[in-house]
């Protein structure tokens, strides 16, 4: 059981390049998200899916776009990089709970280790 | 949204507690209380969470006032390695939030001295 992983760790982009990072559970979770991290900040959400074949905006999803195609994956595309977009990518995952209509809130978040972008 | 609010920082000795105060005077019936940390160059970790009730585990105990408004997240034993960033997150019970879902805000910096 490897839990949340990402791919790739690190990565340089030229301003303008394209790029996907994914993520990848094997806990059978419902739902997985993206975030953000700059330097001294807190995460910040990109976007999130709350099932395969569906996904929605978070807070700064500008810039981003996100496909679940398979339950077990997330993925969180830059089609045009920005120098602004230099972060720490973070993908989680929340299994869902017994009953649809407490789908997460008791259920704790698991995360990826992170993917180091720099855009240059 | 509900927000929370938690000191920039703190400092503690080993081998000591340390309380972690969390504000959330606008929370809801509906939210979960949520403690997470995060380790240097690391993923957030998950540490605790409750409703209404006091909660212990393994890592933490977490006291929730008895109106809800504020909580504290108690290590009992501070070691080197509980240094980390920590953050008080609510979570609303049907996971459904969404956008305003497990919003991290900059957190509590915990400082261990030897």
């Amino acid at each position: 059981n490897a839990g949340v992983t990402q791919t790739p760790k690190f990565r340089v982009l030229k301003t303008g390049q394209s790029m996907t990072l994914l993520c990848a559970q094997d806990m059978n979770h419902e739902y997985m998200y993206w975030y953000r991290q700059d330097p001294g900040m807190g995460l910040r959400l990109i976007h999130y899916s709350v099932g395969e074949g569906t996904t929605a905006k978070g807070e700064v999803p500008d810039g981003y776009n996100v496909s679940r195609l398979k339950k077990q994956n997330f993925l969180l595309g830059l089609e045009s990089a920005a120098p602004s977009q230099t972060s720490v990518y973070f993908c989680a995952s929340i299994k869902q709970g017994e009953r649809p209509d407490r789908a997460g809130g008791s259920s704790e978040q698991y995360f990826g280790p992170g993917t180091r972008l720099t855009v240059t | 949204d509900a927000k929370t609010t938690q000191p920039n920082s703190m400092e503690s000795n080993e081998e000591e507690p340390v309380h972690l105060p969390c504000n959330h005077s606008t929370i809801s019936g509906t939210d979960y209380i949520h403690w997470y940390r995060q380790l240097p160059s690391q993923g957030p970790e998950y540490v605790i969470h409750g409703l209404t009730s006091n909660v212990n585990n393994r890592m933490a105990s977490l006291a929730i006032a008895e109106d809800r408004k504020s909580s504290t997240l108690i290590l009992h034993r501070a070691t080197l390695r509980d240094a980390a960033v920590y953050y008080c997150i609510l979570r609303d019970v049907t996971g459904r939030g969404g956008n305003n879902d497990m919003r991290f805000g900059a957190g509590t910096r915990l400082t261990v001295k030897p």
